[in-house]
């Protein structure tokens, strides 16, 4: 097992435009997490999947972000009419579910420069 | 509401030096504990973990206990080395969290030769 992947690992897009990341968590676990993380700052919890249901979803995910994870395997993160604010690391992290208060694994990151 | 409050840093110490950071929180109920490493240009890496209050996590030489009555979980390692470099996020999670982590501002430590 590789791990918890993320691509791409840096994107670089202009205001105003849409951007995908992708996660694919370890295959056995069926949470899976994402975060951002600013500069300077903790992670901040965005939202959660448990199997192919979003469970939880922050304040911090506004309209603009969207999550899938279709399969219950990997998961997409995408941000509309992308704002400076929106630079950031943006986490991935994956559980079994039993074991989300154990700590869970987390992917290296995608780095996002809104422009 | 639950939050972490870590110590600032950064922090620079030589090798073999003692290392404290230090670590309190704020969470109802009976949260879990954690520390969390960022290596230069890696992931967060799970360090150590506690679960239940007087617990003692440890790993790589680093320890935490969970202290209860003081509310602090504080890193310490007895003599950190070069490649203890890193930024160190404490975190918790709570019974209503479903396990979702909330955590500090991380502290970044720097190990001189």
């Amino acid at each position: 097992d590789t791990g918890v992947s993320q691509n791409p690992r840096h994107k670089i897009t202009k205001r105003g435009q849409n951007v995908t990341f992708r996660c694919d968590p370890i295959s056995e676990h069926n949470r899976l997490y994402w975060y951002r993380q600013t500069l300077g700052q903790g992670p901040e919890f965005l939202t959660y999947f448990q199997n192919e249901a979003q469970l939880e979803k922050s304040r911090l995910l506004s309209d603009r972000f969207s999550a899938e994870r279709p399969k219950g395997s990997f998961s997409t993160l995408e941000i509309q009419r992308t704002e400076q604010g929106d630079s950031a690391m943006y986490l991935c992290a994956s559980s079994f579910s039993t074991g989300a208060f154990y700590g869970y694994t987390f992917g290296s990151g995608t780095r996002l420069t809104v422009v | 509401g639950n939050s972490v409050t870590q110590m600032e840093g950064p922090v620079t110490l030589s090798e073999e030096a003692f290392l404290t950071i230090n670590c309190t929180y704020t969470a109802t109920g009976y949260p879990s504990l954690f520390w969390y490493v960022q290596y230069p240009g890696e992931g967060l890496q799970l360090l150590l973990k506690a679960t239940k209050a007087d617990d003692k996590g440890s790993n790589k030489g680093f320890e935490a206990t969970y202290r209860k009555e003081t509310t602090s979980f504080h890193l310490e390692k007895g003599s950190v080395q070069v490649s203890d470099s890193a930024v160190y996020f404490c975190a918790l999670t709570y019974g209503g969290s479903q396990g979702n982590l909330i955590f500090g501002k991380g502290t970044k430590l720097s190990v001189k030769p």
